[in-house]
């Protein structure tokens, strides 16, 4: 059974911290994907990347970076946590041209993170 | 600049009825479209995609219909099951391009199935 894998469920960190979120896929896509889900919002693109070391800003990449050294894995970091961005964050990965498998992405379960 | 909207955050239906869920959409290069379900604790799972070459695509129980002049879709439940009780996210996309098969999501409708 093909996985994207979420290293937390629930993580609560102090306003300040940098954080990390790890994000692995076992299905040598080339895509990866990171997302946060806000109510009223929906799901909105923070970055993501279509090959090792490369990245590309989303729609809201303000106080994020990524990092991608493997392709299995993707991380996430808030270099220092607010409390704007407690959020559910979603991890996806892709083949290069989805729409040639169907189009969708594999999404992992989820890290609802709060800053508190 | 909300691309890709859902006006309805909520749909109530009861049991064997149809459930239709709407999305509309303002970006014209948009070619390709896509339904995600997502449970409560659970990443979002696809459910049913179409093509701007196509009008309507059907998976069993699952029909989206395109309209292409309206920059409008839709996802036709039939019939309507409890289980089916999920967020729907109506997302879209540009194929080919450098655009890497990035989707851009409405803000989802929160569906419930009564009994």
């Amino acid at each position: 059974d093909v996985k994207v894998t979420q290293s937390s469920r629930y993580l609560v960190k102090r306003t300040g911290e940098k954080v990390f979120l790890e994000c692995v896929q076992d299905m040598d896509h080339e895509n990866m994907f990171w997302y946060r889900q806000d109510p009223g919002l929906g799901l909105r693109l923070i970055y993501f990347s279509y090959d090792v070391k490369m990245k590309e800003k989303g729609d809201i990449p303000e106080g994020y970076s990524v990092s991608r050294e493997k392709k299995e894995r993707f991380s996430l970091i808030l270099e220092s946590a607010s409390t704007n961005q407690t959020s559910m964050y979603l991890c996806a990965s892709s083949p290069l041209v989805p729409i040639a498998y169907g189009g969708g992405y594999t999404f992992g379960s989820g890290t609802r993170l709060t800053v508190v | 600049d909300q691309q890709v909207k859902q006006n309805s955050p909520s749909l109530s239906v009861q049991e064997g009825r149809i459930s239709i869920l709407n999305c509309d959409y303002t970006n014209s290069m948009f070619d390709y479209f896509l339904w995600y379900k997502k449970y409560p604790a659970e990443g979002p799972t696809f459910l049913i995609s179409i093509s701007s070459i196509k009008d309507k695509n059907e998976d069993g129980r699952f029909t989206v219909f395109l309209n292409k002049s309206a920059k409008h879709l839709s996802l036709h439940i039939v019939p309507s099951q409890p289980g089916d009780s999920a967020v729907y996210f109506c997302a879209a996309s540009v194929a080919g391009g450098t655009s890497y098969g990035k989707l851009t999501f409405g803000q989802g409708t929160i569906l419930t199935v009564h009994p």
